[in-house]
């Protein structure tokens, strides 16, 4: 059975740091594109980025937001997909999910992360 | 950047009635490889987002055949032919193809 878990979310001051991980099993982690996409409180969903597999380069996107401040990593040897976030603001506040890229969409979601970034 | 634009964003429907969901694209959303990377997904109260449609129109593995997806180029849509009481929540179209972007989605309900 494929499953993803996320862990790491919190309570963090505007300006900090954090670092969530995706625990994955029931797949080949290391054949996988994986991306991360937050929800804020109430909204609806938003691409954050992506990161390649290795033979593909393991490059990592992102989306404007996160441009700077957040960096997706992965290690293919514990299974295990990062996104560390710096100088968050308020508006970083969301659920962040990490979920697994198939034909062009996430077919395999965690249950998310809260993170939220407040004084 | 692409813009997805879903209508409508709430949607009350009968029990047993069809329903619609409609998403446009700012631009066409064939890729270079001829493909059309549109999914939709269904997120219920308190849960994580799940797909159901990808490349427009393909299920995935364990979705009811009342839902389907059609579409091309800028257009696409979502329907359910006959809705039950476990379909409550909001519905995102997402593409694929030029990065990866959300409809603000739509949210639907039982009248």
């Amino acid at each position: 059975e494929v499953q993803l878990v996320e862990s790491g979310g919190g309570l963090v001051k505007p300006g900090g740091s954090l670092r969530v991980s995706c625990a994955a099993s029931g797949f080949t982690f290391s054949n996988a594109w994986m991306s991360w996409v937050r929800q804020a409180p109430g909204k609806g969903l938003e691409w954050v980025g992506r990161i390649k597999r290795k033979i593909d380069g393991e490059t990592a996107d992102y989306a404007a937001p996160g441009k700077g401040r957040f960096t997706i990593s992965r290690d293919d040897s514990k299974n295990i997909l990062y996104l560390q976030m710096n100088s968050l603001k308020a508006e970083d506040t969301a659920v962040y999910y990490c979920a697994r890229d198939h034909e062009g969409g996430y077919d395999q979601w965690g249950q998310g992360t809260l993170v939220t970034v407040s004084s | 950047d692409v813009v997805m634009t879903q209508s409508p964003l709430s949607l009350p429907v009968t029990l047993g009635q069809p329903a619609s969901i409609s998403c446009r694209s700012s631009q066409s959303l064939v890729y270079i490889d001829g493909n059309t990377y549109l999914s939709w997904f269904q997120q219920r109260p308190g849960q994580s987002p799940r797909r159901l449609i990808y490349r427009v129109s393909q299920r995935d593995s364990g979705v009811p055949d009342r839902f389907s997806g059609s579409g091309s180029g800028t257009d696409f849509t979502l329907k359910i032919s006959r809705v039950e009481a476990e379909d409550v929540g909001v519905y995102y179209c997402m593409q694929g193809t030029h990065w990866y972007t959300f409809g603000q989605g739509t949210k639907l309900e039982i009248k």
